[in-house]
């Protein structure tokens, strides 16, 4: 089955800086990756997918690449800010696989004022 | 109106006790889950309902019976609790299984074993 890892498994940055999240996937079908961010005590809330057929996706400060050769993908979180702090979870979906994502792992991202 | 709905948000139970959690999405979607939270915070799949039908059942105790009545609800019972089972449970919801999107998930159910 689908393995996903995620890099770093803490991440600490000051306002303004930019802060990147790496994940790898092990099977070359899966097709879609969302990314999720879960603030203290909250559900995970989908911020930004991307499909196989495109290699960078970008929302406001929010962009996520994908590199399929290399079976990686990233989130670049620019300019953050305070409320930016949560855990992000990185997800990957092999198509026709019932809709099952397979999370890595999870990031902590401190933003300090 | 809050599109996945979980009761109850906490739980505090003693073991051997049989606990229920409940669930209720209003998106319209075919497609509900279970997913586990542990206390280090990763994310497993439980199951997997599709238009009341189970379609994912992964390596999890049959002391944990999922039950959906109908598209909308999905439900999961626990017999036997046990210390281990505490943990967070997510119920989510995605439009369809033949395609990958993104889910929307409930505000989870703390359960605590004591």
């Amino acid at each position: 089955g689908e393995n996903v890892e995620q890099h770093p498994s803490t991440l600490s940055v000051q306002e303004g800086d930019s802060a990147v999240i790496k994940c790898t996937y092990s099977d070359s079908a899966s097709n879609y990756f969302p990314w999720y961010k879960q603030e203290l005590g909250k559900r995970p809330q989908l911020i930004i997918d991307i499909r196989s057929n495109v290699g960078e996706k970008k929302d406001q400060r929010i962009a996520v690449t994908l590199n399929k050769t290399a079976k990686h993908f990233s989130l670049h979180i620019t300019e953050t800010q305070p409320e930016d702090s949560a855990v992000y979870f990185c997800a990957a979906s092999i198509p026709f696989n019932a809709g099952k994502s397979t999370f890595g792992d999870g990031t902590t991202l401190t933003v300090k004022p | 109106d809050t599109a996945v709905s979980q009761t109850p948000k906490y739980l505090v139970t003693q073991m051997g006790n049989d606990k229920s959690i409940k669930c209720e999405q209003n998106l319209g979607h075919d497609t509900m889950y279970w997913y586990k939270q542990d206390s280090k915070k990763f994310l497993k799949i439980m199951f997997s309902y599709n238009n009341k039908e189970l379609i994912i059942n992964e390596t999890v105790p049959n002391r944990f019976s999922p039950k959906s009545p109908d598209k909308a609800h999905l439900n999961l019972h626990i017999n036997s609790l046990e210390l281990g089972d505490s943990a967070v449970y997510f119920c989510a919801s995605s439009p369809r299984k033949e395609a990958n999107y993104g889910y929307t998930f409930g505000s989870g159910t703390r359960l605590t074993v004591v």
